[in-house]
């Protein structure tokens, strides 16, 4: 079945610091989609691309769509306290073969002040 | 506008019960997405309904089952509870099919 590899699992920064994580696949995705989930909560949707090559920035934030279809990136600057939290990527697979969504296994970020 | 509400917000049952998790899509979104979130993993996709009708579906038993209202709201119903079927149960609404972008606060299952 279709699998999202997503790396680092976990991650300890210095407040200030830049952080990257990415996502890679198998299989091709019309979409990627990346994530926050904090304890206790559904994910909040971060940065979404639609096209291959495409890279957005919301905020601190940027994130690409690999040329391949096959990959992704989420960088963010400066990091803060609140950045702490567990970050998914996701892809949407073509409806073709059902349009459902593909969640990465997570990084989870801690920031120390 | 309000998001999508999800209810209970936990749950305790005895394996082989039954449950039903009810979810409100967010106001102008006709489709809904329900996935299962293990501790420590990533959401994994169980079903969508879209119009009222199943529109896609994970590897998930058929003992996992659901509907979609007029209104948009769903159900998702899981029959003969294993400890197993323990975990976070997501609700996601969007427009049309599009991305699930907007995500319920899920409902926390324990099975015992």
């Amino acid at each position: 079945g279709q699998q999202l590899n997503q790396s680092p699992q976990s991650m300890f920064i210095q407040e200030g610091e830049d952080v990257s994580m990415n996502c890679t696949s198998s299989s091709i995705f019309n979409t990627w989609l990346w994530y926050k989930q904090d304890p206790g909560e559904g994910p909040v949707l971060l940065i979404a691309l639609y096209k291959a090559g495409e890279l957005t920035s919301n905020g601190r934030l940027t994130a690409q769509f690999g040329i391949t279809r096959k990959d992704s990136f989420l960088n963010i600057s400066a990091s803060i306290p609140s950045d702490v939290g567990i970050y998914f990527c996701a892809g949407r697979l073509p409806y073709n073969q059902g349009g459902k969504l593909i969640f990465g296994q997570g990084t989870e970020l801690s920031v120390k002040p | 506008e309000t998001g999508v509400t999800q209810s209970p917000t936990h749950l305790i049952k005895t394996r082989g019960q039954q449950v039903t998790l009810r979810c409100s899509s967010q106001s102008g979104h006709n489709t809904v997405s329900w996935y299962q979130q293990a501790l420590g993993q990533g959401p994994q996709f169980i079903f969508q309904y879209y119009r009222e009708e199943e529109n896609g579906r994970g590897n998930f038993p058929p003992r996992f089952s659901g509907l979609q209202f007029p209104n948009y709201s769903s159900e998702l119903n899981v029959n003969a509870l294993e400890l197993d079927d323990s975990a976070l149960y997501l609700c996601a609404s969007s427009q049309d099919r599009t991305d699930g972008t907007t995500f319920g606060s899920g409902t926390r299952l324990t099975v015992v």
